[in-house]
């Protein structure tokens, strides 16, 4: 157990209403991460981080921005939903296996449907 | 051009026996990490096995068991002695040398889905 929520846990919004979804976690990890998973595109980076304030874009980050003021919480922000934003919603962060050796794990997901 | 390939959209396996899910990768990297996931029908993303591309050893953590072909570029999971709840979406990840920075990005396969008959 990583120590990662995520919250809401599922959430219904209109089209072009903000939405920000949370991600806190317990660890202390410096890298964070946001997914997105939807049918035949498997999962995709949206944003990242690398420590307090330090972010960048991922493959689909076209529609969201993210923050991050603290090293616990990882904020990803939808300025105005769009239909195609409908998708699950994965925070992940990385921690070290053994060695230079790290893996990802993720939080329980966020479930976010727009009308 | 996909860089994690994984060729069965979905399998079938009676309770008990082994079962073998397919991943190749592309990368032009020498150093690389591979990762098995599990994501059953609750949602959630779970970890399961790692390998290095410098292990000389196939990585091995319980039933589940990564069959490394370096040279045919191939990463495929095997579970041995199949449950129940074993019965999820798995999906293939990598990670290439490149990726040691501050993006620290996984490349991810599109998943197998396994379905445990008992």
């Amino acid at each position: 157990d990583a120590g990662i929520t995520q919250s809401p846990r599922h959430k219904v919004t209109e089209t072009g209403t903000p939405v920000t979804l949370r991600c806190h976690q317990t660890e202390n990890h410096r890298y964070m991460y946001w997914y997105r998973q939807d049918p035949g595109h498997g999962l995709r980076l949206i944003h990242y981080s690398y420590g307090v304030k330090d972010t960048d874009k991922g493959e689909v980050s076209d529609g969201y921005s993210v923050s991050r003021s603290k090293t616990e919480d990882f904020l990803l922000t939808l300025e105005s939903a769009t239909s195609s934003q409908t998708s699950v919603y994965f925070c992940a962060i990385s921690e070290s296996l053994a060695g230079y050796q790290e893996t990802q794990y993720f939080g329980p997901g966020t479930r976010l449907l727009v009308l | 051009a996909q860089k994690i390939t994984q060729t069965q959209p979905g399998m079938f396996v009676q309770e008990k026996e082994a079962v073998t899910l397919d991943c190749t990768y592309d990368t032009s990297d020498q150093s690389y990490g591979l990762f098995w996931y599990k994501q059953p029908s609750s949602g959630e993303m779970i970890f399961l096995i790692y390998q290095g591309s410098y292990d000389e050893q196939n990585a091995t953590e319980g039933r589940y068991s990564l069959n490394f072909q370096k040279a045919r570029k191939s990463a495929n999971l095997v579970i041995s002695a199949s449950q129940l709840g074993d019965s999820a979406m798995y999906f293939c990840a990598m990670r290439e040398s490149r990726n040691a920075g501050n993006n620290r990005k996984l490349i991810w396969g599109l998943g197998t889905s396994l379905a445990v008959n008992p």
